[in-house]
């Protein structure tokens, strides 16, 4: 069973800080690495897919890494807005689990003004 | 009006009721998949289907059981509630087509379950 990890569980942060959290995730498994920002009361919404290892994606202030040979991704946030308080999801699509994504159980942002 | 809908978005119910949600989608995706979210615990796979004759199990499908009436619906339904089924449940579509793991997903609103 693909088992991926989002490190830390929570974050709160003030507006203005920059902050980034961590996915892991079996590095002999991978196929894409996909991230999800999901507020409350919302459906989640895609942010990035990521599929080459040293890839760099980036959306306004919000950027991602990856790094598939060790495992893992970074989510970057620049000058953190109360607008990005919300639940961070990565969720691999690893080679064994066709059409299909593994999700972690979020990191969960909060951004106090 | 939204690309993924899901109906009802709250539901109660009592333990050995039957009962059935409903996900339509409009972006003509022939994927489509059935999540509950637990705190804590991120989103896990019920089932999925790549189209409507394709039907799979995902991690947790045990007293789950889906029906792909179309292209664009895909129903879950509990076949007999327990309260352990409390959960908020997501459709969602994907553009990927193949074996491609770099489609989207994209996910309905949510139906929040209580399980009494």
């Amino acid at each position: 069973i693909l088992n991926v990890e989002q490190s830390p569980q929570s974050l709160h942060v003030q507006e203005g800080d920059s902050t980034n959290f961590t996915c892991s995730f079996p590095s002999s498994n991978f196929y894409a690495l996909h991230w999800y920002r999901w507020e409350t009361a919302k459906s989640p919404e895609a942010l990035f897919v990521m599929t080459l290892n040293g890839d760099e994606k980036k959306k306004g202030r919000i950027s991602a890494t990856l790094n598939t040979k060790e495992g893992y991704s970074y989510l970057y946030i620049k000058g953190s807005q109360p607008e990005d308080s919300a639940t961070y999801l990565c969720a691999l699509h690893g080679s064994s689990n066709t059409g299909k994504l593994i999700f972690g159980q979020g990191t969960t942002l909060q951004v106090k003004p | 009006d939204a690309d993924v809908t899901q109906t009802p978005r709250n539901r109660i119910t009592k333990t050995g009721k039957r009962i059935m949600l409903e996900c339509s989608q409009t972006k003509g995706h022939d994927r489509m998949y059935w999540y509950r979210q637990d705190p804590g615990l991120g989103l896990r796979l019920i089932y999925y289907s790549f189209d409507v004759k394709d039907i799979n199990k995902g991690e947790i499908s045990d007293g789950y059981s889906v029906s792909r009436q179309a292209q664009a619906k895909f129903s879950l339904s509990l076949e007999s509630a327990i309260p352990n089924q409390t959960a908020l449940y997501f459709c969602a579509t994907s553009d990927a087509t193949g074996t491609s793991g770099r489609g989207t997903q994209y996910f309905g609103p949510g139906t929040r379950l209580l399980v009494l």
